[in-house]
């Protein structure tokens, strides 16, 4: 076991450049959740995927927003047209489907949108 | 709906003393209680949950937390505190079931020090 792995770790990028993420969850949990945390904030629930099927979607996430997670193992998280406001640490967690709530989350990619 | 209260947002406490982090939570649903602790530069990493049974729930490195019900609170205890404990503190809520039970709400966090 691994971890929840998260690449790249930090990304500065000029507004409105695009930018992916990726997240390789624990490989035997078949759900993957992302969240986003701003300075002084807990972190907020963006998207959950069971396996390949994305599941939820907050209205956190805008259609600038997409998230894929194909074959059911490493996800991606793309911002299209970055804004200054983007600017948060995105955070990749893991869970079996049988343990509920509780989650193993990643170290997280730190956005900086300049 | 499910929201998260934590009372203070940065606690400062020596080594050796009591730490108190507290937590209330507001949920139309019976509630799976949880808390996390961030250390710097490090992802969350799971303290201690509640889900149903025994309301004292003891967690790693010492920590425990009490669900009671007719307060709407989860406080966050650990007898003595150790420098190694500084970290900011996240407790969160989900739902027990339905669509919410994968969901976890969190509080703003407290940022616990402590002092030599």
């Amino acid at each position: 076991d691994t971890g929840v792995s998260q690449n790249p770790r930090h990304k500065i990028t000029k507004r409105g450049q695009n930018v992916t993420f990726r997240c390789d969850p624990i490989s035997e949990h078949n759900r993957l959740y992302w969240y986003r945390q701003t300075l002084g904030q807990g972190p907020e629930f963006l998207t959950y995927f069971q396996n390949e099927a994305q599941l939820e979607k907050s209205r956190l996430l805008s259609d600038r927003f997409s998230a894929e997670r194909p074959k059911g193992s490493f996800s991606t998280l793309e911002i299209q047209r970055t804004e200054q406001g983007d600017s948060a640490m995105y955070l990749c967690a893991s869970s079996p489907a049988e343990v509920r709530g509780a989650v193993w989350f990643g170290p997280g990619t730190r956005l900086l949108v300049l | 709906a499910q929201s998260v209260t934590q009372l203070g947002s940065h606690v400062s406490v020596s080594e050796g003393a009591l730490v108190l982090l507290r937590c209330n939570y507001s949920s139309s649903v019976p509630p799976y209680l949880f808390w996390y602790v961030q250390y710097p530069n490090q992802g969350l990493q799971l303290l201690l949950k509640y889900t149903t049974g025994a309301t004292l729930v003891k967690g790693i490195n010492g920590f425990e937390a009490e669900f009671k019900k007719s307060e709407t609170s989860f406080h966050l205890t650990k007898p003595s505190a150790h420098m190694s404990d500084a970290a900011e503190y996240f407790c969160a809520v989900s739902g027990v079931s339905g669509g919410s039970n994968y969901k976890l709400t969190f509080g703003k966090g407290t940022l616990l020090t402590v002092n030599p």
